[in-house]
């Protein structure tokens, strides 16, 4: 079935380096992808999110770029700190629903000082 | 603001025993959510409550899983009996109508743990 998923389970980075977390996905009609942050003991926290139409959207340190073509989603976390240590995850919306995020299984960022 | 309330935090129980999850919104929000998340997965939907009616349930195994919102704000869901493979964190979400710059914004509680032995 149609699923979207991560790369890579644990990516390990120094402070002050940029990150990048990646995320595959296969159905092509999704209207929106968002990423989530989830420290530990705590629930999803909305970081980014992007329509199909666009190719890239940037936050505060954050930049999630969409590529329809390989359906590849990334987010890019800039000058990365101890604080961004998490797991990420991306989520697609599907059409025809009632905008229902459908969650990745996740990777886990860890920030060493 | 306060955010999404969920208890208790933490509930330990054997196979076969029932238990239930409380959750309260954020105040004004009509949708709902229940989600669960098993250990190094990401998060699965339950049921999503629009006040007190439910939208999709289709995922929730109705054989043992029940969830209810009666009065369109806080929201209860149970388990009878329970099952080793329902060791889990039930997160609750919550969020008003969706806006086209935020679609994705939902707002978690920090979620039950359930361990089923």
């Amino acid at each position: 079935g149609e699923s979207v998923g991560l790369h890579l389970p644990t990516l390990s980075v120094q402070e002050g380096d940029n990150s990048i977390i990646n995320c595959a996905y296969s159905n092509s009609a999704s209207d929106y992808f968002i990423w989530y942050k989830q420290e530990s003991g705590k629930g999803p926290q909305f970081i980014i999110d992007i329509r199909s139409n666009m190719d890239k959207r940037q936050g505060q340190r954050v930049t999630v770029l969409l590529n329809k073509t390989v359906k590849h989603l990334s987010l890019q976390i800039a000058a990365t700190q101890p604080g961004d240590s998490a797991v990420y995850f991306c989520a697609e919306i599907r059409p025809g629903g009632s905008y229902i995020p459908t969650f990745g299984r996740g990777t886990s960022l860890i920030v060493h000082p | 603001e306060a955010g999404v309330a969920q208890s208790p935090r933490y509930k330990i129980i054997e196979k076969r025993q029932s238990v239930a999850f409380w959750c309260n919104p954020i105040s004004g929000h009509a949708t709902l959510y229940w989600y669960q998340q098993i250990l190094g997965q990401g998060p699965k939907l339950l049921i999503q409550f629009q006040n007190n009616g439910v939208v999709d349930d289709s995922q929730l195994p109705k054989d043992r899983f029940s969830a209810e919102r009666l009065k369109g704000v806080d929201s209860t869901l149970k388990i009878q009996p329970a099952k080793l493979e329902d060791s889990a964190v039930y997160l609750c979400a919550s969020r008003t109508r969706p806006d086209p710059g935020r679609t994705g914004e939902l707002f978690f509680g920090e979620g039950s743990r359930l361990t089923v032995l």
